[in-house]
């Protein structure tokens, strides 16, 4: 079964510092890839999504992630995050040989100290 | 603005009752899913619908069905709540085969 693989359960960072979140599935075909973002209190938000072409692809608020296709990864990246960003973060994958089920890692909680 | 609307925000309800979760988008999607959302576990797919009156079941169908009679319409049903099924439900809606799916805001139902 598709499945998506989360690696940090809860990351702490300082202000200004560099993030990278990864994130694996497990579907060997075609794929959409996705980085939703929950602030506190607030509904799901797409941060960014790959469908094709650029492995790198570039979200709001700065955020980036890299398809790497023979690593099945997708890892989200910022270079200097802000208080602002504390957040989860959930990966998810949908395989386009299915109507379009998105799969969602468990979330990876970001806390930023200011 | 987009929008997918979930018709009550906080439910408390009690054991053994039927419960209904209605969901409404307006963007036309084909795809709709119902998640439900506990901490540690993220988010996991109850069912899914690609089509008017077609579902598919995500990785925890049991204890729900699901009921889509329009496009813009997707309802939970919980036959007999029971207290491990309180959680955050949110509703999602996409166009197929593109994810990209736009959330509601979820309704977080308790069962005593």
């Amino acid at each position: 079964a598709q499945s998506v693989s989360q690696h940090n359960h809860h990351v702490i960072l300082s202000e200004a510092a560099s993030l990278e979140l990864g994130c694996n599935y497990s579907y060997g075909g075609t794929v959409n890839l996705f980085w939703y973002v929950q602030y506190p209190g607030q509904h799901l938000q797409l941060l960014l999504k790959y469908f094709s072409g650029d492995p790198l692809v570039k979200g709001i608020k700065g955020f980036e992630a890299e398809f790497i296709k023979s690593k099945f990864s997708f890892n989200l990246r910022k270079p200097s995050v802000q208080w602002s960003d504390t957040a989860e973060y959930f990966c998810a994958v949908n395989n386009l040989g299915s109507q379009g089920n998105l799969i969602f890692g468990k979330g990876t909680k970001l806390s930023v100290k200011p | 603005d987009v929008k997918v609307t979930q018709s009550s925000r906080y439910l408390v309800k009690r054991t053994g009752e039927k419960v209904f979760l209605e969901c409404v988008q307006d963007m036309d999607h084909e795809n709709m899913f119902w998640y439900r959302q506990d901490p540690g576990l993220g988010l996991r797919l109850i069912y899914f619908s690609y089509d008017v009156k077609m579902k598919e079941k995500g990785d925890i169908p049991e204890g729900y069905s699901v009921s889509r009679e329009k496009k813009e319409r997707f309802s939970l049903i919980l036959e007999s709540a029971s207290t491990n099924q309180t959680s955050m439900y949110l509703c999602a809606s996409s166009r197929q085969r593109q994810g990209g799916a736009f959330f509601g805001q979820g309704t977080r139902l308790t069962v005593v």
